[in-house]
């Protein structure tokens, strides 16, 4: 068990660029969650899937963003046309369908908009 | 509405001191809870949960909860602060069925 890895760490990039985060988890939970945490504040609910059903979306995903969970193994994050307001920590996390509740974090994606 | 609140965004203490972050919540139902520690740079590491019995839960390094079902809390506290226990602390509540979520975060700063 490697935990949860997610890629890359940091991607600094110029406003209006698309970018695409990549997290791989545990690999027997079904569940995975992306977090945006700003400085200064706590992991902000963004959107988690069921194996390969995108299941919830927070009203902070807006339709700049996209995320997929193919085969529901690994998923992606992309932001389309970024703004300076995107930067931050981007947390992905997973979870077993039967649980606590209790998440297993990444280290984390941190982006720079320019 | 449900929510987490942590009282102080900073807490300063001497090394050697007791450590207390402060979380409460706002519930109609009782919730699982838990603390996360995060160091610069790094994701999130579960330090301790509540999710039935015990109402005093013991975790790693040294830090323990007690959930207080009458003051709807779950303060963390260690009786003896190391300077490698600097770092942002953050109460998390799930109720439910619903989705974790966190508190705005403590930092913790101990002054050798």
């Amino acid at each position: 068990d490697t935990g949860v890895s997610q890629d890359p760490r940091h991607k600094i990039t110029k406003r209006g660029q698309n970018v695409t985060f990549r997290c791989d988890p545990i690999s027997e939970h079904n569940r995975l969650y992306w977090y945006r945490q700003t400085l200064g504040q706590g992991p902000e609910f963004l959107t988690y899937f069921q194996n390969e059903a995108q299941l919830e979306k927070s009203r902070l995903l807006s339709d700049r963003f996209s995320a997929e969970r193919p085969k529901g193994s690994f998923s992606t994050l992309e932001i389309q046309r970024t703004e300076q307001g995107d930067s931050a920590m981007y947390l992905c996390a997973s979870s077993p369908l039967m649980g606590t509740g209790e998440l297993f974090f990444g280290e984390g994606s941190r982006l720079t908009v320019l | 509405a449900q929510s987490v609140t942590q009282l102080g965004s900073h807490v300063s203490v001497s090394e050697g001191a007791l450590v207390l972050l402060r979380c409460n919540y706002s519930s109609s139902v009782p919730p699982y809870l838990f603390w996360y520690v995060q160091y610069p740079n790094q994701g999130l590491q579960l330090l301790l949960k509540y999710t039935t019995g015990a109402t005093l839960v013991k975790g790693i390094n040294g830090f323990e909860a007690e959930f207080k079902k009458s003051e709807t809390s779950f303060h963390l506290t260690k009786p003896s602060a190391h300077m490698s226990d600097a770092a942002e602390y953050f109460c998390a509540v799930k109720f439910g069925n619903e989705k974790l979520t966190f508190g705005t975060g403590t930092r913790l700063t101990i002054i050798p």
